[in-house]
Protein backbone atom coordinates (compact mmCIF):
# COMPACT_ATOMS: atom_id res chain seq x y z
CA UNK A 1 0.00 0.00 0.00
CA UNK A 2 1.25 3.54 -0.48
CA UNK A 3 2.31 5.67 2.44
CA UNK A 4 2.03 9.18 3.86
CA UNK A 5 2.62 11.32 1.16
CA UNK A 6 3.91 14.46 2.13
CA UNK A 7 4.51 18.24 0.99
CA UNK A 8 7.10 19.42 0.52
CA UNK A 9 10.06 18.30 1.81
CA UNK A 10 11.48 21.61 2.58
CA UNK A 11 10.67 24.85 2.81
CA UNK A 12 12.99 28.13 3.83
CA UNK A 13 11.35 31.33 4.80
CA UNK A 14 11.58 34.57 6.28
CA UNK A 15 9.88 35.33 9.42
CA UNK A 16 6.42 36.34 9.36
CA UNK A 17 5.47 34.76 6.64
CA UNK A 18 3.36 32.45 6.28
CA UNK A 19 3.49 28.52 4.70
CA UNK A 20 1.23 25.77 4.39
CA UNK A 21 1.93 22.02 4.40
CA UNK A 22 0.08 18.85 2.96
CA UNK A 23 -0.60 15.40 3.89
CA UNK A 24 -2.82 12.69 2.13
CA UNK A 25 -2.80 9.55 4.55
CA UNK A 26 -3.00 6.09 3.61
CA UNK A 27 -6.13 5.53 1.87
CA UNK A 28 -9.06 4.42 4.35
CA UNK A 29 -6.99 5.68 7.50
CA UNK A 30 -9.74 7.62 9.30
CA UNK A 31 -6.91 9.21 12.14
CA UNK A 32 -5.12 11.74 10.94
CA UNK A 33 -2.50 13.34 12.75
CA UNK A 34 0.11 16.08 12.51
CA UNK A 35 3.52 16.43 14.79
CA UNK A 36 6.32 18.80 15.34
CA UNK A 37 9.57 17.56 15.63
CA UNK A 38 12.60 19.52 16.63
CA UNK A 39 16.21 19.05 16.09
CA UNK A 40 17.22 17.27 18.84
CA UNK A 41 13.83 15.80 20.48
CA UNK A 42 11.15 13.58 19.92
CA UNK A 43 7.80 14.41 17.89
CA UNK A 44 5.28 16.76 19.67
CA UNK A 45 1.74 15.95 18.79
CA UNK A 46 0.16 19.02 17.12
CA UNK A 47 -3.34 17.65 16.37
CA UNK A 48 -5.55 14.75 15.74
CA UNK A 49 -8.36 14.64 12.71
CA UNK A 50 -10.94 11.83 13.52
CA UNK A 51 -12.25 11.57 9.80
CA UNK A 52 -12.60 15.32 9.45
CA UNK A 53 -13.09 16.80 12.84
CA UNK A 54 -10.41 17.72 15.51
CA UNK A 55 -10.12 15.01 18.58
CA UNK A 56 -7.20 16.82 19.91
CA UNK A 57 -5.83 20.16 19.46
CA UNK A 58 -4.54 21.31 22.79
CA UNK A 59 -0.59 21.45 21.59
CA UNK A 60 -1.55 23.47 19.11
CA UNK A 61 -0.21 27.28 18.89
CA UNK A 62 -4.12 28.47 17.56
CA UNK A 63 -2.65 32.24 17.39
CA UNK A 64 -0.95 31.47 14.43
CA UNK A 65 -1.18 27.71 13.26
CA UNK A 66 -4.04 26.33 11.99
CA UNK A 67 -5.21 23.16 10.22
CA UNK A 68 -7.55 20.93 7.82
CA UNK A 69 -9.41 18.24 7.04
CA UNK A 70 -11.00 18.21 4.28
CA UNK A 71 -13.56 15.91 3.14
CA UNK A 72 -12.02 13.45 6.12
CA UNK A 73 -9.04 12.49 3.27
CA UNK A 74 -6.61 14.84 2.53
CA UNK A 75 -5.28 17.23 5.10
CA UNK A 76 -3.21 20.74 5.80
CA UNK A 77 -1.40 22.73 8.06
CA UNK A 78 -0.83 26.25 8.02
CA UNK A 79 1.50 28.87 9.83
CA UNK A 80 1.05 32.17 9.88
CA UNK A 81 2.78 34.45 10.62
CA UNK A 82 5.65 32.41 11.29
CA UNK A 83 8.82 32.66 14.12
CA UNK A 84 12.12 31.43 13.81
CA UNK A 85 11.47 29.09 16.99
CA UNK A 86 8.90 27.35 14.47
CA UNK A 87 12.12 25.51 12.45
CA UNK A 88 11.26 22.10 12.91
CA UNK A 89 10.18 18.96 11.11
CA UNK A 90 6.33 18.51 10.43
CA UNK A 91 5.27 15.50 10.51
CA UNK A 92 1.67 13.81 9.09
CA UNK A 93 0.57 10.57 10.23
CA UNK A 94 -2.16 7.76 9.70
CA UNK A 95 -4.49 5.25 11.77
CA UNK A 96 -6.97 2.98 10.90
CA UNK A 97 -7.37 2.26 14.52
CA UNK A 98 -6.58 5.23 16.28
CA UNK A 99 -5.62 4.43 20.15
CA UNK A 100 -1.73 4.30 18.98
CA UNK A 101 -2.37 1.30 16.85
CA UNK A 102 -0.86 1.14 13.21
CA UNK A 103 1.33 4.31 13.35
CA UNK A 104 2.47 5.19 9.70
CA UNK A 105 4.54 8.49 9.55
CA UNK A 106 5.14 10.39 6.72
CA UNK A 107 8.35 11.43 5.81
CA UNK A 108 7.83 14.88 6.95
CA UNK A 109 8.80 18.55 5.72
CA UNK A 110 11.54 20.18 6.99
CA UNK A 111 10.63 24.07 7.44
CA UNK A 112 13.48 26.33 7.83
CA UNK A 113 12.70 30.07 9.22
CA UNK A 114 15.13 32.83 9.18
CA UNK B 1 8.52 17.80 32.45
CA UNK B 2 9.34 15.07 29.52
CA UNK B 3 6.56 12.95 30.52
CA UNK B 4 8.83 9.78 28.74
CA UNK B 5 12.52 9.93 29.91
CA UNK B 6 14.69 7.98 27.45
CA UNK B 7 17.98 6.90 28.70
CA UNK B 8 20.70 7.03 27.14
CA UNK B 9 20.04 9.64 25.35
CA UNK B 10 23.09 8.81 23.37
CA UNK B 11 25.30 5.93 22.67
CA UNK B 12 28.32 4.65 20.68
CA UNK B 13 29.31 0.85 20.61
CA UNK B 14 31.09 -1.33 18.11
CA UNK B 15 29.63 -4.27 15.81
CA UNK B 16 28.78 -7.18 17.99
CA UNK B 17 27.95 -5.67 21.11
CA UNK B 18 24.55 -5.46 23.30
CA UNK B 19 23.13 -2.85 24.19
CA UNK B 20 20.09 -1.84 25.94
CA UNK B 21 17.70 1.37 26.05
CA UNK B 22 15.52 2.44 28.44
CA UNK B 23 12.18 4.10 28.32
CA UNK B 24 10.56 5.18 32.36
CA UNK B 25 7.88 7.17 33.38
CA UNK B 26 5.73 8.21 36.43
CA UNK B 27 2.09 7.68 34.21
CA UNK B 28 0.68 4.77 33.35
CA UNK B 29 0.64 3.96 29.47
CA UNK B 30 -2.21 1.63 27.93
CA UNK B 31 0.03 0.73 25.12
CA UNK B 32 3.85 1.77 24.54
CA UNK B 33 5.63 1.45 21.04
CA UNK B 34 9.23 1.87 19.84
CA UNK B 35 9.87 3.37 16.53
CA UNK B 36 13.58 3.71 14.61
CA UNK B 37 13.98 7.16 12.89
CA UNK B 38 16.87 8.06 9.96
CA UNK B 39 17.75 11.68 9.05
CA UNK B 40 15.54 13.00 6.82
CA UNK B 41 12.85 10.05 7.30
CA UNK B 42 9.40 9.78 9.52
CA UNK B 43 9.59 7.19 12.47
CA UNK B 44 8.70 3.56 11.89
CA UNK B 45 7.13 1.69 14.06
CA UNK B 46 9.14 -1.59 15.62
CA UNK B 47 6.71 -3.01 18.22
CA UNK B 48 4.05 -1.86 20.19
CA UNK B 49 3.21 -3.29 23.59
CA UNK B 50 0.13 -3.36 25.51
CA UNK B 51 0.44 -6.06 28.16
CA UNK B 52 2.09 -5.26 31.30
CA UNK B 53 5.41 -7.33 31.58
CA UNK B 54 5.19 -8.31 27.97
CA UNK B 55 7.71 -8.75 26.03
CA UNK B 56 8.40 -8.86 22.15
CA UNK B 57 11.14 -10.21 20.12
CA UNK B 58 11.95 -8.92 16.77
CA UNK B 59 14.97 -10.79 15.31
CA UNK B 60 17.95 -9.32 17.04
CA UNK B 61 15.62 -7.01 18.83
CA UNK B 62 13.50 -7.84 22.53
CA UNK B 63 11.34 -5.61 23.60
CA UNK B 64 10.16 -5.31 27.37
CA UNK B 65 6.91 -3.72 28.87
CA UNK B 66 6.91 -2.66 32.49
CA UNK B 67 4.49 -4.77 34.82
CA UNK B 68 3.24 -1.48 35.68
CA UNK B 69 3.25 -0.45 32.21
CA UNK B 70 4.98 2.84 33.30
CA UNK B 71 8.40 1.26 31.87
CA UNK B 72 9.95 -0.03 28.48
CA UNK B 73 13.11 -1.20 27.31
CA UNK B 74 14.70 -2.23 24.14
CA UNK B 75 17.78 -4.64 23.78
CA UNK B 76 19.95 -5.40 20.90
CA UNK B 77 21.80 -8.27 20.84
CA UNK B 78 25.28 -8.25 18.31
CA UNK B 79 24.36 -4.62 17.48
CA UNK B 80 24.85 -3.85 13.84
CA UNK B 81 25.97 -0.74 12.01
CA UNK B 82 22.49 -1.44 10.33
CA UNK B 83 21.01 -0.24 13.87
CA UNK B 84 22.43 2.95 13.69
CA UNK B 85 19.67 5.97 13.96
CA UNK B 86 16.91 7.15 16.50
CA UNK B 87 15.29 5.05 18.60
CA UNK B 88 12.12 6.62 20.00
CA UNK B 89 9.81 5.31 22.73
CA UNK B 90 6.08 6.50 22.55
CA UNK B 91 3.04 5.88 24.30
CA UNK B 92 -1.09 6.43 24.74
CA UNK B 93 -1.78 7.52 28.11
CA UNK B 94 -4.64 5.26 29.71
CA UNK B 95 -7.44 6.87 30.01
CA UNK B 96 -5.85 9.90 27.59
CA UNK B 97 -6.60 10.85 23.96
CA UNK B 98 -5.29 8.55 21.33
CA UNK B 99 -2.47 11.06 20.09
CA UNK B 100 1.35 9.68 20.83
CA UNK B 101 3.49 10.92 23.36
CA UNK B 102 7.37 10.30 22.19
CA UNK B 103 10.32 10.54 24.24
CA UNK B 104 13.11 12.73 22.99
CA UNK B 105 15.27 9.89 21.91
CA UNK B 106 18.06 7.31 21.80
CA UNK B 107 20.67 8.22 19.50
CA UNK B 108 22.65 4.86 18.41
CA UNK B 109 25.81 4.54 16.27
CA UNK B 110 27.15 1.32 15.43
CA UNK B 111 30.70 1.53 14.57
CA UNK B 112 31.76 -1.22 12.32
Amino acid sequence: EAGVAQSPRYKIIEKRQSVAFWCNPISGHATLYWYQQILGQGPKLLIQFQNNGVVDDSQLPKDRFSAERLKGVDSTLKIQPAKLEDSAVYLCASSAHGRGYGYTFGSGTRLTVV
Amino acid sequence: TQLLEQSPQFLSIQEGENLTVYCNSSSVFSSLQWYRQEPGEGPVLLVTVVTGGEVKKLKRLTFQFGDARKDSSLHITAAQPGDTGLYLCAGSLAGGADGLTFGKGTHLIIQP
